[in-house]
């Protein structure tokens, strides 16, 4: 069964950088067919799409975070990673790990980690 | 990229059927069948209920149904019931290869 699991600090100072890692099981991230992404959701606000990665090598970000933001993929861990530069209290939020579907849709979501930006 | 525009809220007694709209752009919703939507309960991660406008996943309710017309998508939930009480969220493909959300509708039975 798949399975994506977050792990990273839950508070980073702002300007730094906050980085997080998705263990995937049950499902080569290497697949052809799949794209995997991060999502984030602020506090009683809606989801908010970051980023996605497709065959460990194509990227695509969101724009209002591109500047920012860097997906990554460990495909010998089966792991893929976020990186966000220069946070700021806006970037607190709970981020989640997901696969997503050919047809752009997101079907699995990792239990979410919640990340604090504050000193 | 502005969020896709949800109501707020919408109720509605156990039985019941309720519609929630999401209202995009020519270059979202308008412009591909790619509109999903997702049932959130508190402190959950959101699950996938519809995807490519009206299709659901295995296991999911066939009191869901979506649909779309120009630039607005609809979720309906026929025979509420109390389990039925989430955030939803709707969600577009958009023309700049990104991904848009909607701001959420709180469902609540009555």
């Amino acid at each position: 069964q798949l399975q994506l699991q977050e792990s990273g600090p839950g508070l980073v100072k702002p300007s730094e950088t906050l980085s997080l890692t998705c263990s995937v099981s049950g499902v080569s991230i290497s697949s052809t067919v799949y794209y995997w992404a991060w999502i984030r959701q602020p506090p009683g606000k809606g989801p908010d799409w970051i980023a996605s990665i497709f065959d460990g090598i194509s990227t695509y970000y969101n724009p209002s975070l591109k500047s920012r933001v860097t997906i990554s993929a460990d495909t010998s861990k089966n792991q893929f990673s976020l990186r966000l530069t220069s946070v700021t209290a806006a970037d607190s939020a709970v981020y989640y790990c997901v696969r997503q579907t050919p047809a752009t849709s997101f079907d699995y979501w990792g239990q979410g980690t919640l990340v604090t930006v504050s000193s | 990229q502005s969020a896709l525009t949800q109501p707020a809220s919408v109720s509605g007694s156990p039985g019941q059927s309720i519609t929630i709209s999401c209202t995009g752009t020519s270059s979202d919703i308008g412009a591909y069948n790619y509109v999903s939507w997702y049932q959130q309960h508190p402190g959950k991660a959101p699950q996938l209920i519809i995807y490519e406008v009206s299709n659901r996943p295995s296991g999911v309710s066939y009191r869901f149904s979506g649909s779309k017309s120009g630039n607005t998508a609809s979720l309906s939930i026929s025979g509420l019931q109390a389990d039925d009480e989430a955030d939803y969220y709707c969600s577009s493909y958009t023309d700049r290869l990104t991904h848009i959300f909607g701001g959420g509708t709180k469902v609540t039975v009555l």
